[in-house]
């Protein structure tokens, strides 16, 4: 079956850091631009961040810049997401998706950034 | 950053109904415009992309238009299945965009 599993959400104070992972299956990883969603607490969605199939491109939105690292390791089939200082405000369910022009969506972790 | 404006924000509809969704950019994108579908507590389900593309698996009665700016996504006969959030999102410019979200409720 092809699908996408995020893993690596949790709680984390403010100025914390999390790295979050997606494990591709049913598919080859390799093939595809993968991108990093998130969507805060009862509000819409808000794209993050896209890396090209060799991780040598990789494209983010400026108010995770400087913060949040898009990383993959083909070999293992698997996509990342490392977030340093994290805010209150990046409290979100965070998903991966298959693609720059999105066709798959994983279920999503939960990261919660709370004193 | 290209602003995703989508409207109305919600909807009231009823089993049959034909429904429409508008979506305008604040400036030119082509037809980089993917609709998405979502119901609450799910991920998102990828619905259309380059404005009028259905994903594999995506019913008929699910269309979309527009170019430029001005883009609509069109329900024609709503499904007890289609009750859900809609979102559409720009990929022709970085950071990629979406809009506001667009409600569809039972009447």
């Amino acid at each position: 079956e092809v699908q996408l599993l995020e893993s690596g959400g949790g709680l984390v104070q403010p100025g914390g850091s999390l790295r979050l992972s997606c494990a591709a299956s049913g598919f080859t990883l390799s093939t595809y631009w993968m991108t990093w969603v998130r969507q805060a607490p009862g509000k819409g969605l808000e794209w993050l961040a896209n890396i090209k199939q060799d991780g040598s491109q990789t494209y983010s939105v400026d108010s995770v810049k400087g913060r949040f690292t898009i990383s993959r390791d083909n070999a293992k089939n698997s996509l990342y997401l490392q977030m340093n200082s994290l805010r209150v405000e990046d409290t979100a369910l965070y998903y991966c998706a298959r693609s720059h022009v999105i066709d798959l969506w994983g279920q999503g972790t939960l990261v919660t950034v709370s004193t | 950053d290209i602003q995703m404006t989508q409207s109305p924000s919600s909807l009231s509809a009823s089993i049959g109904d034909r429904v429409t969704i508008t979506c305008r950019a604040s400036q030119g994108i082509r037809n980089s415009l993917a609709w998405f579908q979502q119901k609450p507590g799910k991920a998102p389900k990828s619905l259309i992309y380059a404005t009028s593309t259905l994903q594999t698996g995506v019913p008929s009665r699910f269309s979309g238009t527009g170019s430029g700016t001005d883009f609509t996504l069109t329900i024609t006969s709503l499904q007890p299945e289609d009750f859900a959030t809609y979102y559409c999102q720009q990929y022709n410019t970085y950071p990629l965009t979406f809009g506001g979200g667009t409600k569809v409720e039972i009447e």
